[in-house]
């Protein structure tokens, strides 16, 4: 079935940088866009960033333009988020989605159960 | 960046009730929407898309209508299992804006 498994949570430094890996299975991973999104304690849903289905074109939300780097790899079926200068205010779980397009067309149709980011 | 505003921010109700939830866009989005159900712990679900195409498996319970600014979410006959915070999405153009939630909990 569709599965997309999140990892590289953990608490960090403020300043200090992460990465996050999404392995997806069960579908085309190559064929469909990708996003990233995250949820900070007890708010609600923030958009981080997307990346068309060959990685060509990537968008971010204005809250990690230039401190976040989206990116793919087709060959491994993974997606990550490179998080430097991390703000206590990151401090969110990260889930990963999948498209239903091969960029942000439809919107998300399938997400991992997510991994906790501390910034403290 | 479009803004999503969505109402009630909660809401309290009983089962078998009929919920209605609202989003506001800042500009028009086509039917560029999508709704989507989290509980607590668990990653969101999407239930509704292209406004108002229900995802296949869902309740027919469920509806989404609305297109360029006004959409809505309908829940008829509320069941137990339905009491969740709800979300709407454009995904029209980047940055993707979700609304900030409707919150249903039992009457």
């Amino acid at each position: 079935q569709v599965q997309l498994v999140e990892s590289g949570g953990g608490v960090v430094q403020p300043g200090r940088s992460l990465r996050l890996s999404c392995a997806a299975s069960g579908f085309t991973f190559n064929i469909y866009g990708m996003h990233w999104v995250r949820q900070a304690p007890g708010r609600g849903l923030e958009w981080v960033a997307v990346i068309l289905y060959d990685g060509s074109n990537k968008y971010y939300a204005d809250s990690v333009q230039g401190r976040f780097t989206i990116s793919r790899d087709n060959s491994k079926n993974t997606l990550y988020l490179q998080m430097n200068s991390l703000r206590v205010e990151d401090t969110a779980v990260y889930y990963c989605a999948k498209d239903r397009s091969s960029s942000y067309s439809y919107g998300m149709d399938v997400w991992g159960q997510g991994t906790t980011v501390t910034v403290s | 960046d479009i803004l999503m505003t969505q109402s009630p921010s909660s809401l309290s109700a009983s089962v078998g009730d009929r919920v209605t939830i609202t989003c506001r866009a800042s500009q028009g989005i086509r039917t560029d929407l999508g709704w989507y159900q989290q509980k607590p712990g668990k990653a969101p679900k999407r239930l509704i898309f292209a406004a108002s195409t229900l995802v296949s498996g869902v309740p027919s319970r469920f509806s989404g209508s609305g297109s360029g600014t006004e959409f809505t979410l309908t829940i008829n006959s509320l069941q137990p299992e339905d009491f969740a915070t709800y979300y709407c999405l454009q995904h029209y153009i980047s940055p993707l804006t979700f609304g900030q939630g409707t919150r249903v909990e039992i009457k």
